[in-house]
């Protein structure tokens, strides 16, 4: 069965630090996503992307945030400088359209220190 | 805003007892609304969208169904493998915005042999 693919499963970083988390979709899926997840809560919708752009954001994807898909197979979102309060498990997500289930990846720990 | 609540927020069943999770909701204009299981460490796993009041869906001991204010996720003679936190999501809006999920937090579910 199609997966999405996420790398590094578990990054440490310094706080102030760039971060780059990888994201490979399943490969016909036309719509990208990312959401995170702090430690005991609920899973929080970041950003969509579509046809090269970002079709929808959170308020919390803000200025230090950015994604990019710089190929055909990869999706990648950047936090420019990193703070404690980003430590959370960051998901990946794609779907063929925007009305029926996505298809998570196994996410990216983040921890930043 | 879209608002979601889960209950209960933990469930332990004995192998063979059926039960039903809860998901209430509170949007302006439901797009769809969507079950995944979540196992510790991993992305959401897409179970099923419903998308109107009265709607049902079934996939082996798992039956979801729709009203106009919750969703129910039966779970019927459970097994040890079933263990895992239950996530309802809503997608509402309207036009060409707001496909993004809006998520409970989500029933730990442990069922014991």
């Amino acid at each position: 069965e199609p997966e999405v693919t996420q790398t590094p499963s578990h990054q440490v970083t310094q706080m102030g630090q760039e971060v780059i988390l990888r994201c490979v979709p399943i490969s016909n899926h036309l719509y990208f996503y990312w959401y995170r997840q702090i430690l005991g809560q609920k899973v929080e919708f970041l950003v969509s992307f579509y046809n090269n752009e970002i079709s929808e954001k959170s308020e919390i994807f803000d200025d230090q945030f950015s994604v990019e898909r710089p190929d055909g197979s990869n999706f990648t979102l950047k936090i420019r400088s990193t703070k404690l309060e980003d430590s959370a498990m960051y998901f990946c997500a794609s779907s063929v359209d925007r009305a029926n289930g996505y298809t998570f990846g196994s996410g990216t720990r983040l921890t930043v220190v | 805003e879209d608002q979601v609540t889960q209950s209960p927020e933990a469930l332990r069943l004995q192998e063979g007892e059926s039960s039903s999770l809860n998901c209430s909701y509170t949007v302006s204009g439901l797009r769809g609304l969507f079950w995944y299981r979540q196992d510790p460490g991993k992305g959401p796993e897409f179970l099923f969208t419903l998308y109107s009041a009265g709607e049902e869906k079934e996939k082996e001991r798992l039956k979801a169904t729709l009203t106009k204010k919750e969703s129910f996720l039966h779970i019927t003679a459970p097994k040890p493998e079933d263990s895992a936190t239950y996530l309802c999501a809503v997608q509402a809006g309207s036009g060409g915005s707001n496909y993004k999920l809006t998520f409970g937090k989500g029933t730990l579910l442990t069922v014991n042999p």
